[in-house]
């Protein structure tokens, strides 16, 4: 059984970074099946897919338009997890942010989601 | 704005039937798979329709999904109180290289 952990930080002051860390048990980050994906929720923009990781001989990413530029999300082999990084951080970024498992074409493993607030 | 279109809720009476629609495009729904997740309040999204029409081991199978050209369905039959919660369309998005996700459901049992 697959098992996501989330941990982070539920504050993060405007124009800082935001940095939250997915631990994986029950599977490898480096898996040639799976991608490890985050994914955000708030009430104004939704379900909103932010970028993942994949391992396929070597290492990809893949970012959504609205945060490239921002986003960074790396692997951590030695700890078997996957972190993100939001840099400049706005208001608008303050959500439910969710880590995830992508294997087969969905996404059938979650973390338990972080509220992180973006305020002074 | 979500690029895949949901009616923002639905509703039924115990034992009936409820439609959901997600409408895409040519570049996701046209040209991959979807899926169908339910999120119960203060929970994260779970797994409950892949590949456009199959249940994962656990799910009932009062819900089943379908889909035609640029549209997809989720149908819960059977209705139950248990069965009120938000539900959401995805799928890839080849021209945005990403995930797109619906704007949501939310079903509520009168």
């Amino acid at each position: 059984q697959v098992q996501l952990q989330q941990s982070g930080p539920g504050l993060v002051k405007p124009s800082q970074t935001l940095s939250l860390t997915c631990a994986i048990s029950g599977d490898s980050v480096s898996s040639n099946s799976a991608t490890w994906d985050w994914i955000r929720q708030s009430p104004s923009r939704g379900l909103e897919w932010l970028g993942r990781t994949y391992f396929r001989s070597k290492w990809y990413n893949d970012y959504a338009v609205s945060v490239k530029g921002r986003i960074t999300i790396n692997p951590d082999t030695s700890k078997n997890q996957f972190s993100l990084q939001l840099t400049s951080v706005t208001p608008e970024d303050t959500a439910i942010y969710f880590c995830a498992r992508t294997w087969g074409g969905f996404m059938n493993y979650w973390g338990q989601g972080t509220l992180v607030t973006v305020s002074s | 704005q979500s690029v895949l279109t949901q009616p923002p809720s639905a509703s039924g009476a115990p034992g009936q039937r409820v439609t959901i629609s997600c409408s895409g495009s040519s570049s996701n729904i046209g040209s991959d798979t979807v899926n169908w997740y339910q999120q119960l309040p203060g929970t994260a999204p779970k797994l409950l329709i892949y590949t456009n029409d199959q249940r994962p081991s656990g799910v009932p199978d009062r819900f089943s999904g379908s889909k035609s050209g640029t549209s997809a369905s989720l149908a819960i039959s059977g209705l139950q109180s248990e069965d009120e919660a938000d539900y959401y369309c995805a799928s890839w998005d080849g021209a945005l290289n990403g995930w797109l996700f619906g704007g949501g459901t939310k079903v509520t049992v009168l």
